[in-house]
């Protein structure tokens, strides 16, 4: 299996700040890598597929870059409503799999 | 809208059968690009992804429940299934039934979620 691990576990940050996850595979999937927002008690939701390919409805102050194994998330300006957890999922192959997640809580 | 929702027991006991089923609107369980799947969550951890179908009948499973596992569909009612056998308290979680994309131009992702089933595993 590909093992996703994702930095940091947890972070705390402001309203208008800029956020980065960071996501790394055990080895390379390509660009198969999809980020996830899931808020408390709700399913996951689908914000980046394909590394940088931003889902339709998705606020644009989200944005993915990597390939390869190295990944990363970027929220420009966090805002009140993407405080939640966030997780990165390769596609590259079966079985599918998920990083650990990331909490994005409020400073 | 593409809507799916999970139904099935909340409580099963050990040793006995977890069975679920997601039924899908908006969409048909044999449209091509897409594959349905299962996902958990147990409670307070991350996400595990169960196993997927296609319409076809293609499947693949994880390894690591592969023995226990069982998905299928059934077009006639636009519904797919999920059976987990030998349950123990390690299987409590929030089971998710999800579309997933399979596209050169949209990628391969879950794209569309049902709201989640939550299964405890006691007696």
């Amino acid at each position: 299996d590909i093992q996703m691990t994702q930095s940091p576990s947890s972070l705390s940050a402001s309203v208008g700040d800029r956020v980065t996850i960071n996501c790394r595979a055990s080895q390379s999937i390509n660009r198969y890598l999809n980020w996830y927002q899931q808020k408390v008690g709700k399913a996951p939701k689908l914000l980046i597929y394909a590394t940088s390919s931003l889902e339709s409805g998705v606020p644009s102050r989200f944005s993915g870059s990597g390939s390869g194994t190295d990944f990363t998330l970027i929220i420009n300006s966090v805002q009140p409503e993407d405080f939640a957890s966030y997780y990165c999922q390769q596609s590259y192959i079966t079985p599918r799999t998920f990083g650990q997640g990331t909490k994005v809580e409020i400073k | 809208q593409v809507q799916l929702q999970e139904s099935g027991p909340g409580l099963v006991k050990p040793s006995e059968t977890l069975s679920l089923t997601c039924s899908v609107s908006g969409d048909s369980v044999s449209s091509d690009n897409y594959y349905w799947s299962w996902i958990r969550q147990p409670p307070d951890k991350g996400l595990e992804w169960i196993g997927h179908i296609y319409y076809s009948g293609s499947i693949n499973y994880n390894p690591s429940l592969k023995s226990r596992v069982t998905i299928s569909v059934d077009t006639s009612k636009n519904q797919f299934s999920l059976k987990l056998t030998s349950v123990t308290a390690a299987d409590t979680a929030v089971y998710y039934c999800a579309r997933g994309r399979y596209s050169n131009s949209s990628g391969r992702a879950f794209d569309i979620w049902g709201q989640g089933t939550m299964v405890t595993v006691s007696s």
